[in-house]
C-alpha cells in the first residue's frame, strides 16, 4: 500500500498570506494525486487532480505541483472561505489512500 | 445536476450489521465507478471499496474485505454497502463518492454522508 504522509498536520495563517501544504508518498509513485478539503460536517470537495490540474471551479489561487513522493499544494492568497482541512489522495494503485489531512486556521 | 443520495443516520448494536444506500442522478450512471470512503469522528478519510457499475465487480481495502459487500441495483442508479460484525470502531460517516470510467480525474462528487453509530 502506498502511505501518504501530509505536513503540516495544523497551519496557522492569515487571510492573504500564501500557503503551502506538503504530501510524501512512501513509495515513487504516478501522477496520480488529488486534493480535497473539507469543511466540518461536510463531504470533501475535489480542489486538484493528476497533481496539477484545477476541478472546474475552483478558483486559481490553488495550484498543486509535484512528482515521485513529494507532491504540494499551494494556495497563492488565502481567503477567509479557504480555513478548511486538506486532504491528499492517490489514486496510482488500489488500495486509495489519504494523508491524515491538514487544518488550516484562521492566525 | 448529478446529485449522490444517501440513506439516513443508523444506530446499530455491536455484531450488526447495516446497509447504506447511494441513488446516483443527474448523469449516466454506467459511466462512473462508485466509491466507499468513511470518516471516524474527528479523523481523516479512509477509502473502502470501490464497485464497477458494468458488470457489478468491486475491489475492497484489505481491512474491510472480509465484512464489506459493495453492490449495485443498474435499474435504480443505486449502490448499497453492507457491513457486518459492526464494532464501536465503525462508528462513522460514510461516504459514497464517483469517479469517472474514463478520463483522469478522481472523486468529483460526494454523497452527503451516512452517519453509522455503533452502541450498545
Amino acid at each position: 500500500d502506498i502511505q501518504m504522509t501530509q505536513s503540516p498536520s495544523t497551519l496557522s495563517a492569515s487571510v492573504g498570506d500564501r500557503v503551502t501544504i506538503t504530501c510524501r508518498a512512501s513509495q515513487r509513485m504516478s501522477n496520480y494525486l488529488a486534493w480535497y478539503h473539507q469543511k466540518p460536517g461536510k463531504a470533501p470537495d475535489l480542489l486538484i487532480y493528476k497533481t496539477s490540474i484545477l476541478e472546474s471551479g475552483v478558483p486559481s489561487r490553488f495550484s498543486g505541483s509535484g512528482s515521485g513522493t513529494e507532491f504540494t499544494l499551494t494556495i497563492t492568497s488565502l481567503q477567509p472561505d479557504d480555513f478548511a482541512t486538506y486532504y491528499c489522495q492517490q489514486y496510482d494503485s488500489y488500495p486509495w489512500t489519504f494523508g491524515q489531512g491538514t487544518k488550516v486556521e484562521i492566525k | 445536476q448529478v446529485q449522490l443520495v444517501q440513506s439516513g443516520a443508523e444506530v446499530k448494536k455491536p455484531g450488526a450489521s447495516v446497509i447504506i444506500s447511494c441513488k446516483a442522478s443527474g448523469y449516466t450512471f454506467m459511466t462512473y465507478y462508485m466509491h466507499w470512503v468513511r470518516q471516524a469522528p474527528g479523523q481523516g478519510l479512509e477509502w473502502m471499496a470501490i464497485i464497477n457499475p458494468s458488470g457489478g465487480r468491486a475491489t475492497y481495502a484489505q481491512k474491510f474485505e472480509a465484512r464489506v459487500t459493495v453492490t449495485r441495483d443498474t435499474s435504480t442508479s443505486t449502490v448499497y454497502m453492507e457491513m457486518s460484525s459492526l464494532t464501536f470502531d465503525d462508528t462513522a460517516v460514510y461516504y459514497c463518492a464517483r469517479w469517472p470510467v474514463t478520463g483522469t480525474t478522481s472523486l468529483d462528487y460526494w454523497g452527503q454522508g451516512t452517519v453509522v453509530t455503533v452502541s450498545s
